[in-house]
């Protein structure tokens, strides 16, 4: 089982719709829990940062962890063609270890 | 500009050869890496280095060694190259153990 698990999609979204995007992790320690947005082309960058469980906002995004049941959200309200790009949870497993999941190719139609 | 910037952006080459790819962050992170993207874009880490320090190698061949001159720099030297090593590498850094990666743009390395 890997570490972290995730839909590769593609998912296709008309705009102005609410993206949900989500994945799974396999041990209950990990404790910090991240999205990265990456275009095309380009390295990935970071999105949100959440510790533990609850909910984090930053605009028209959501980051959601629930650890009971080892799941990890991220929410886009208002979806542009700009939020176009695949888009990748991530965990620290260990010192200085991060693990990712496979990523989420997400496309948004003007 | 503030950022981890990589060279070269695109590397070509013949099975067998030796390639080098450059790191370097002006970030004052202490904590810099490396990670290869395969075809289905899965990230996975191959080496962490802090303060010139190696602290994680993961199942990488030999063939692959990371140099840090210092800790702004971390090189990546690839001896023998074989057609799977053809991927892209990202280069990364970060201020310490639970900080968040800042990645640079990658190195698309295909070997023929």
């Amino acid at each position: 089982q890997k570490e972290v698990e995730q839909d590769p999609g593609p998912l296709s979204v008309p705009e102005g719709a609410i993206v949900s995007l989500n994945c799974t992790y396999s041990n209950s320690a990990f404790q910090y829990f991240m999205w990265y947005r990456q275009y095309s082309r380009k390295g990935p960058e970071l999105l949100m940062y959440t510790y533990s469980s609850g909910n984090k906002e930053d605009g028209r995004f959501t980051a959601q962890v629930d650890k009971s049941s080892k799941y990890i959200s991220l929410f886009i309200r208002d979806s542009q063609p700009s939020d176009s790009a695949t888009y990748l949870c991530a965990t620290i497993q260990g010192a200085q270890k991060l693990v990712f999941g496979q990523g989420t190719r997400l496309t948004i139609n003007p | 500009d503030t950022a981890v910037s990589q060279t070269p952006k695109y590397l070509v080459t013949q099975m067998g050869n030796d390639k080098s790819i450059k790191c370097e962050q002006n970030l004052g992170h202490d904590t810099m890496y490396w990670y290869k993207q395969d075809s289905k874009k899965f990230l996975k880490i191959m080496f962490s280095y802090n303060n010139k320090e190696l602290i994680i190698n993961e199942t990488v061949p030999n063939r692959f060694s990371p140099k840090s001159p210092d800790k702004a720099h971390l090189n990546l030297h690839i001896n023998s190259l074989e057609l799977g090593d053809s991927a892209v590498y990202f280069c990364a850094s970060s201020q310490d153990l639970d900080s968040p990666l800042h990645f640079g743009n990658g190195t698309r390395l295909t070997v023929t």
